[in-house]
């Protein structure tokens, strides 16, 4: 199989504090992971791209200093969400692919949802 | 221009009978990636079907086939037999390269409910 996951799965946090999300493949090495958001009833925005041993590639509008991302292994991606501010509340889902270029290799982990208060 | 686009905010179908969910791109790349996904109300993102930009042959997976006609730049997920369990989000997402990147976008998605 192909599993990813994320930790946690959701996450509760004051206002301008920092929140780390953790998104591993565990059976699967990944050369791309890729960060999403997505707010209630809409669908899934890409915010990152991530290559391991690469600095991630942020889509236009998502702020490199406020999401930073970490890809330094193939297994392993983070997201820290610095200074979080109460509009940061979202799902966040992270994706892997077990080789760049293999077309339908992309594999969802199951989301974390951060609470801001 | 929207990338991905579903027209369908809503759907409803009777269960055991046929629903397609519609879906169109746009994309100058020669070379691209269409999937259909899944998402339940627990928010996990489940892959049903991928068709390749090349591929001859219109993707089936089970119950599920993508009819894809590559000149209207449409790829309508047709399910088959609806079941109770299919009622959920549906997404329709495009791969491309970019730069030597890959790069997903998603459609806003349409939500299936299921009738008994």
């Amino acid at each position: 199989g192909a599993v990813v996951s994320q930790h946690p799965s959701w996450v509760i946090c004051k206002s301008g504090t920092s929140v780390k999300i953790e998104c591993r493949s565990l059976d699967f090495q990944a050369t791309t992971m890729f960060w999403y958001r997505q707010f209630p009833k809409q669908s899934l925005m890409l915010m990152a791209t991530s290559n391991e041993g690469s600095k991630a590639t942020y889509e236009q509008g998502v702020e490199k200093d406020k999401f930073l991302i970490n890809h330094a292994s193939l297994t392993l991606s983070t997201l820290t969400v610095t200074s979080a501010h109460p509009e940061d509340s979202s799902f966040y889902i992270c994706s892997a692919s077990k080789l760049a270029g293999a077309p339908n290799e992309q594999f969802f982990g199951p989301g974390t949802r951060l609470t801001v208060l | 221009a929207q990338k991905i686009t579903q027209t369908q905010p809503g759907m409803f179908v009777q269960e055991k009978e046929a629903v397609t969910l519609d879906c169109t791109y746009d994309t100058s790349d020669p070379s691209y990636g269409l999937f259909w996904y899944k998402q339940p109300s627990s928010g996990e993102m489940i892959f049903l079907i991928y068709q390749g930009s090349y591929d001859q042959q219109n993707a089936t997976e089970g119950r599920y086939s993508l009819n894809f006609q590559k000149a209207r730049k449409s790829a309508n997920l047709v399910i088959s037999a609806s079941q109770l369990g299919d009622s959920a989000m549906y997404f329709c997402a495009m791969r491309e390269f970019s730069g030597g990147y890959q790069k997903v976008t998603f459609g806003t998605g349409t939500k299936l409910q299921v009738i008994p």
